[in-house]
C-alpha cells in the first residue's frame, strides 16, 4: 500500500480538462511544499511534469498545472490530448520515514 | 546534456546480492545540490524510492530497505553505485536511477531503467 493515494483511473475526452489528486498527511503532502509529479508513458521512464507543488521544469507544457489544499495536492491536465495519456505519479517529501513517498498512480485514459 | 544510465545483472538468484551502477553525464557529484537517487518499479506496480546520494557524500535510504541497501558514489568516473543484499523474487523490478532537480525531493532526469529478475 502506497503512503500517497491516488484514484486508480481518470478519464477525459480530447480537449477536456482532468484533475488527479493525491491524498496523504500532515508528515508530507500538507506539511511541505515538496510535491513533484511525474508521467509515465508504458514502457518508459518516468518524466518530471511538476516540482514543489506547482512549478513546472522547462519543456513542459502549460496546460500542466499543479496545487495542494491541506492534505492533497492536485495534477490538473486542460486540453486534453492524445499523448497525454500515460500513467501520472505524484511523490512528496515525508517526515515520517523514508524522505520520499510515491502515489501509487493513475492511469489516464484519453477517449 | 544530462544524461544516465543504469548497468548490472539481468537475472539474480534468490540470497545474492545485487549491485547496480549508475553511471552519468552533463553533471557533477562534486558540485553543490547535485544528488542522485535510486527507485524501482515492480512489473504492473507503482513507483518506489529506494535511496539518495548527495554531493557532501550524505545518504538517506528507505526506511523498509536500509538493512539491506548500500548507496555510494565516485566523483571520479561519475558513478553512483547501490547494493541490496539478500535479493529476493518480490526484489523483481525495473530499477532506475534519477537526478535529483531543483525543488530538493523532485527528481529530473531519469535513466531508462534496468529490470532486474529474481530467480534461481
Amino acid at each position: 500500500q502506497s503512503a500517497l493515494t491516488q484514484p486508480a483511473s481518470v478519464s477525459g475526452s480530447p480537449g477536456q480538462s482532468i484533475t488527479i489528486s493525491c491524498t496523504g498527511t500532515s508528515s508530507d503532502v500538507g506539511g511541505y511544499n515538496y510535491v513533484s509529479w511525474y508521467q509515465q508513458h508504458p514502457g518508459k521512464a518516468p518524466k518530471l511534469m511538476i516540482y514543489a507543488v506547482s512549478n513546472r521544469p522547462s519543456g513542459v507544457s502549460n496546460r500542466f498545472s499543479g496545487s495542494k489544499s491541506g492534505n492533497t495536492a492536485s495534477l490538473t491536465i486542460s486540453g486534453l490530448q492524445a499523448e497525454d495519456e500515460a500513467d501520472y505519479y505524484c511523490s512528496s517529501y515525508t517526515s515520517s520515514s523514508t524522505p520520499v513517498v510515491f502515489g501509487g498512480g493513475t492511469k489516464l485514459t484519453v477517449l | 546534456q544530462v544524461t544516465l544510465k543504469e548497468s548490472g545483472p539481468a537475472l539474480v538468484k534468490p540470497t545474492q546480492t545485487l549491485t547496480l551502477t549508475c553511471t552519468f553525464s552533463g553533471f557533477s557529484l562534486s558540485t553543490r545540490g547535485m544528488r542522485v537517487s535510486w527507485i524501482r518499479q515492480p512489473p504492473g506496480k507503482a513507483l518506489e524510492w529506494l535511496a539518495r546520494i548527495d554531493w557532501d557524500d550524505e545518504k538517506f535510504y528507505s526506511t523498509s530497505l536500509k538493512t539491506r541497501l548500500t548507496i555510494s558514489k565516485d566523483t571520479s568516473t561519475n558513478q553512483v553505485v547501490l547494493t541490496m543484499t539478500n535479493m529476493d523474487p518480490v526484489d523483481t523490478a525495473t530499477y532506475y536511477c534519477a537526478r535529483g532537480g531543483y525543488g530538493a525531493y523532485d527528481l529530473d532526469y531519469w535513466g531508462q531503467g534496468t529490470l532486474v529478475t529474481v530467480s534461481s
